[in-house]
């Protein structure tokens, strides 16, 4: 079965506006990452947390970790068209030597 | 940053042909390379971790003679989709990590099986 799970499966906002995605799993992690993916492409890495972090920024990205909750919460700061993407967690698993499990995804449109 | 390659980008078969998909990882050695499998809208799922100068580790469900997978060198890994049925048409995505946590994902294969 999945380990990462995202909610919502679909979000849709204005040009400006916050995005907000949230992904929970089921077992103890190393690490947790997540990873956009345009229409078609490959997916391209966003930012990795580890399982001793709670918070961490890159530029307009803000992800959360609470290993009690087994949640990560990805925050897409004043969002642009071009932010239109597909947003995967996915995590490593404690002693899974770089494995990723991935969850289903969360499709984002941003309207201009 | 680390470019992982793969080609071809698409391709389009006969059912009944042999498929080869090569990854590559072109500024860096890839101790790992891992082989993902995607169908629309879908998420990506795990077929199996390559690891250089040995075989594969198959994950549960994929048929290992049917993905035949090569780790040749530290820079490249192929994917061989044997007899291929239009059941396989997917879209393969492989990566290659240098020995730490982060993966880094080739631009993916769109196989299609008429």
């Amino acid at each position: 079965s999945q380990q990462g799970e995202e909610d919502p499966q679909a979000l849709s906002i204005q040009e400006g506006e916050n995005a907000t995605m949230n992904c929970s799993y089921k077992t103890s992690i190393n690490n947790l990452q997540w990873y956009r993916q345009n229409s078609g492409r490959g997916l391209v890495h966003l930012i990795l947390i580890r399982s001793n972090e709670r918070e961490k920024h890159s530029g307009r990205l803000r992800v959360t970790l609470d290993t009690s909750k087994k949640s990560s919460s990805l925050l897409i700061t004043a969002s642009r068209a071009a932010d239109t993407a597909s947003y995967f967690c996915a995590t490593v698993l404690t002693g899974a030597n770089s494995k990723l499990t991935f969850g289903k995804g969360i499709t984002l449109s941003v309207r201009p | 940053g680390a470019v992982v390659s793969q080609h071809p980008s698409r391709v389009i078969c006969k059912s009944g042909t042999s498929v080869k998909i090569e990854c590559r990882s072109l500024d860096f050695q890839a101790t790992t390379m891992f082989w993902y499998r995607q169908f629309p809208k879908k998420s990506l799922m795990l077929m199996a971790t390559s690891n250089e100068g040995s075989k594969a580790t198959y994950e549960q469900g994929v048929e290992k003679d049917k993905f035949l997978i090569n780790h040749a060198s530290l820079t490249l890994s192929t994917l061989t989709v044997t007899s291929a049925h239009p059941e396989d048409s997917s879209f393969y995505i492989c990566s290659a990590t240098p020995g730490y946590n982060e993966q880094f994902f080739g631009p993916g294969t769109r196989l299609t099986v008429l």
